[in-house]
């Protein structure tokens, strides 16, 4: 079974915190994406990235940063956390650009 | 730009009851649909897509028509299930902006009662 994994699920964190969300996928896919999801369920994309060494930021700005040094691997950094970073995080990839993305089950990150 | 407009939710129907889910596209080219869902506290699943015009995705008795002359792509089934509760998302593939991209729409919550 193909899979995308997210850690952690669940993370409430302090201001001012580093964080790093975790995505990692088994299907060998060059393409991978990063949506935010707010409370109303529109999703957003933050991030994508074609390939190693590719990434571009997607249609929201987002203070978030992101590096694929692996191609399996794609993870999300927020130097300094804030109240208004609170979301769902949820990773994809694809093998086709913009075409059968697979989901991770997401990040709810909570910032108090 | 590429824009994905969907029914909004919530959708609340009794068990075994027809659902309609509205979804109308604007896209330049000739794009994919898609439709995915998301239960509560996952990411999204692919429920059932269709590439061309007049194509019909169906996947768990869900169906969708690719309608090209009317932009739509309406997700259908005959009798709903208290476990088809989930928020759905219709979406589209094409080229936008020099890059081909995946546009979802604002997803409609629908809740089956028993």
């Amino acid at each position: 079974e193909a899979d995308i994994y997210q850690t952690p699920r669940y993370l409430v964190i302090g201001t001012g915190k580093k964080i790093t969300l975790e995505c990692s996928q088994t299907m060998g896919h060059d393409k991978m994406y990063w949506y935010q999801q707010d409370p109303g369920m529109e999703l957003h994309l933050i991030h994508y990235s074609y390939g190693v060494n590719s990434t571009e930021k997607g249609d929201l700005s987002s203070e978030s940063t992101v590096s694929r040094i692996r191609t399996e691997h794609f993870p999300l950094t927020l130097e300094s956390a804030r109240p208004s970073h609170t979301s769902q995080y949820l990773c994809a990839s694809s093998e086709i650009q913009g075409f059968g993305y697979t989901f991770g089950s997401g990040t709810r990150l909570t910032v108090v | 730009g590429n824009s994905v407009t969907q029914m909004e939710g919530p959708v609340t129907l009794s068990e075994e009851a027809f659902l309609t889910i509205n979804c109308t596209y604007t896209a330049t080219g000739y794009p994919s649909l898609f439709w995915y869902v998301q239960y509560p506290g996952e990411g999204l699943q692919l429920l059932l897509k269709a590439t061309k015009a007049d194509d019909k995705g169906s996947n768990k008795g869900f169906e969708a028509t690719y309608r090209k002359e009317t932009t739509s792509f309406h997700l259908e089934k005959g009798s709903v299930q208290v476990s088809d509760s989930a928020v759905y998302f219709c979406a589209l593939s094409s080229m936008d902006t020099g890059r081909r991209a995946l546009t979802f729409g604002s997803g409609t919550r629908l809740q089956v009662q028993p």
